[in-house]
């Protein structure tokens, strides 16, 4: 079946370690992105990717990185200067970088810092 | 900068009373998209339907009904005969535009309840 996958549903992180959240979509789309959602809150877009060996700053960027080397995948860390990372991240793509296509999501993964 | 309010942060009906999830919106652009998705408890966010900017008549599918009003900058979402299965959080989102392209403005998500 053609979606996207993230792993792990859960993680867990001890303060001050970077940690690497996995994004696989097998739909053929072009962009990819990165939301972080906080309990009562909406989404806010982290990073996005609109081709491969591409990507930019969304919203609130900062303490994260990304890679896109492959079209099929979209890799997030969350290194120890983000200052507040738990929280629940969605992981989306989109056909393309054109304002019309909807984006499809992942299940999420919840990361929580102890 | 575009903005999307979904003043409504909870709504509890009981099972069949109709609902409308309120959507309003801001940005400067001629042309946009707007989206509405629901996410159940389990998380992953539901593509429920697009809407753009040019096309203003209402979109009703099955119990799931959408009036957009531009003169408001409104897209509200009506549930008629709701379900115990309805109960999700629902986003209201906006994209569009020669800056914001495919990224998505969200609102704050409202939280329905419909309970049996």
């Amino acid at each position: 079946d053609g979606g996207i996958t993230q792993s792990p549903k859960y993680l867990f992180r001890k303060e001050g370690q970077n940690v690497t959240l996995s994004c696989e979509q097998n739909l053929n789309h072009d962009a990819m992105y990165w939301y972080r959602q906080d309990p009562g809150q909406g989404l806010r877009l982290i990073y996005y990717s609109q081709i491969v060996n591409d990507f930019q700053k969304g919203d609130i960027a900062e303490g994260y990185s990304v890679s896109r080397e492959k079209k099929e995948s979209f890799p997030l860390t969350v290194t120890s200067a983000q200052k507040n990372p738990t929280a629940f991240y969605l992981c989306a793509s989109s056909l393309s970088s054109s304002s019309y296509n909807e984006q499809f999501f992942g299940p999420g993964t919840r990361l929580t810092v102890l | 900068a575009q903005k999307v309010t979904q003043a409504q942060t909870e709504i509890s009906v009981v099972e069949k009373e109709d609902v409308t999830l309120d959507c309003v919106y801001e940005t400067r652009d001629t042309t946009y998209y707007l989206f509405w998705y629901k996410q159940p408890p389990s998380g992953e966010l539901v593509f429920l339907i697009r809407r753009n900017s040019f096309d203003e008549q209402n979109e009703i599918s099955g119990r799931y009904s959408w009036n957009f009003q531009k003169s408001t900058s409104s897209f509200n979402f009506t549930i008629t005969a709701s379900q115990v299965v309805d109960s999700a959080v629902y986003f209201c989102a906006l994209s569009g535009g020669e800056t914001s392209g495919s990224r998505l403005t969200f609102g704050e998500g409202t939280q329905l309840t419909v309970n049996p």
